[in-house]
């Protein structure tokens, strides 16, 4: 069974660039999330989708961070603009259902902000 | 915000030795989940305990859960080189309209001497 796939796996920008990662589920998981891992630090939720409704979405930062899960699969997590404090490893997660299940992730995105 | 709190912060032990981390959490719980990440990667899942059981077991494996104390701790027998890593844990906590992100700690960094 393949797992989370994520894409790129390391971008640099200069702030107040934009910048989207992909992230790919794994087969047949309602559930997908978003994390944000600062160096050092334990993951923090951005966003949680069930399907391509948003479950939680109450740590996105949503004056420059959006994100969307078109057609209940693949997902995006758009930062515009960046800044320089969010240099992290973006992390995605899927799991089968609400409440209950293992969550996946994936091998993450490292991002750098000059 | 971490609601986990892993603890030591950093644990080198010798090759065979027995390695135990702890962890300690704030809110009420539905699960608690341990992650293990090695440099550079992503999170793996070890272990999930729901908070209605008390221990559990996965091969060199064991975790304890303590609702009462709002702790659990992980005991890693016999440890071997590959061991070496961050471990982290993390909690479920479900509310109304689904929401199940895992909120994790800072996490426990590993490190096995040969």
């Amino acid at each position: 069974e393949a797992g989370v796939a994520q894409s790129p796996r390391y971008k640099i920008i200069e702030k107040r660039q934009s910048v989207a990662f992909w992230c790919n589920p794994i087969s047949g998981h309602a559930t997908l999330y978003w994390y944000q891992q600062i160096l050092g630090q334990g993951p923090k939720l951005l966003i949680q989708f069930q399907n391509n409704g948003v479950v939680d979405d109450s740590q996105l930062p949503k004056d420059r961070f959006s994100a969307e899960r078109l057609k209940g699969v693949d997902s995006t997590l758009k930062i515009q603009p960046a800044k320089l404090e969010d240099s992290a490893v973006y992390l995605c997660a899927s799991s089968l259902g609400r409440g209950r299940d293992t969550q996946y992730f994936g091998p993450g995105t490292r991002l750098t902000v000059l | 915000s971490q609601q986990g709190e892993e603890d030591p912060q950093a644990l080198s032990i010798q090759e065979g030795e027995n390695a135990t981390m702890n962890c300690s959490y704030k809110t009420s719980i539905n699960n608690l989940q341990w992650y293990r990440q090695n440099s550079g990667r992503g999170l793996v899942h070890l272990i999930l305990i729901r908070s209605n059981e008390r221990e559990k077991h996965s091969g060199r494996l064991r975790v304890t859960l303590d609702t009462s104390k709002k702790s659990s701790s992980l005991l890693i027998t016999a440890s071997r080189a590959a061991d070496t890593a961050s471990y982290f844990c993390a909690t479920a906590s479900y509310s109304g309209g689904g929401a199940d992100g895992l909120t994790f700690g800072k996490g426990t960094h590993l490190i096995i001497q040969p």
